[in-house]
């Protein structure tokens, strides 16, 4: 399968600091990334959807300037979670699918920890 | 109504036992059909994928779509304690809009 790798996979921040998050799809052109987080033993919540080269679309109650998203090339998205806040702490995942693919291929996630 | 439905368990079986993971959904556009399986902390990999109505089969898994029914299940033959994981059931139409289920976290009893 494709594979998709994410940095870093953990970072520890103090409160109101920015914090980005790479995601790379290495093996496929993702024409389509998406962004979720995931809270301890929830189910994954969608937080926006980027086409290269295009601005994002934020699920709604997702704060577009609060989490900026870039996707400028088509292996590579990141997420910036900025002046982040303790209640940012959480696992966030992103996911690509284009080309010939039918499906999406996740990161292995990153977890943040805002003190 | 959920687009996608799926008891979210706990399921807990016995080693060698065959599980049976379902999803029901409303929308009968959904075209591509998928199973993730999502270790604690980690981020979903891709078991199954099928298109349309049928069977699907890969080692001890097996994915079934019944478009009729709105229904789709995955098996596992042989369960082993390394399937403990939670699974995830996804689908999508012809747009790029994708649907997942909550989970069933399932357990395998060594």
């Amino acid at each position: 399968g494709a594979v998709v790798s994410q940095h870093p996979s953990r970072v520890i921040c103090k409160s109101g600091t920015s914090v980005k998050i790479e995601c790379r799809s290495l093996d496929f052109q993702a024409t389509t990334m998406f962004w979720y987080r995931q809270f301890p033993k929830q189910s994954l919540m969608l937080m926006a959807t980027s086409n290269e080269g295009s601005k994002a679309t934020y699920e709604q109650g997702v704060e577009k300037d609060k989490f900026l998203i870039n996707h400028a090339s088509l292996t590579l998205s990141t997420l910036t979670v900025t002046s982040a806040h303790p209640e940012d702490s959480s696992f966030y995942i992103c996911s690509g699918s284009g080309g010939q693919a039918e499906t999406q291929y996740f990161g292995p996630g990153t977890r943040l920890l805002v003190l | 109504q959920k687009e996608v439905e799926q008891d979210p368990g706990p399921l807990s079986v016995p080693e060698g036992a065959i599980v049976s993971l379902n999803c029901t959904y409303s929308n009968s556009a959904f075209q591509y059909f998928m199973w993730y399986r999502q270790y604690s902390r980690k981020g979903p990999e891709l078991l199954m994928y099928t298109y349309s109505s049928g069977n699907k089969e890969d080692g001890r898994f097996t994915a079934q779509v019944d478009k009729s029914s709105k229904y789709i299940s995955l098996f596992i033959r042989d369960s082993q304690p390394s399937d403990s994981a939670t699974y995830l059931c996804a689908m999508r139409h012809t747009g790029n809009q994708f649907y997942f289920g909550t989970g069933t976290s399932l357990t395998v009893i060594p």
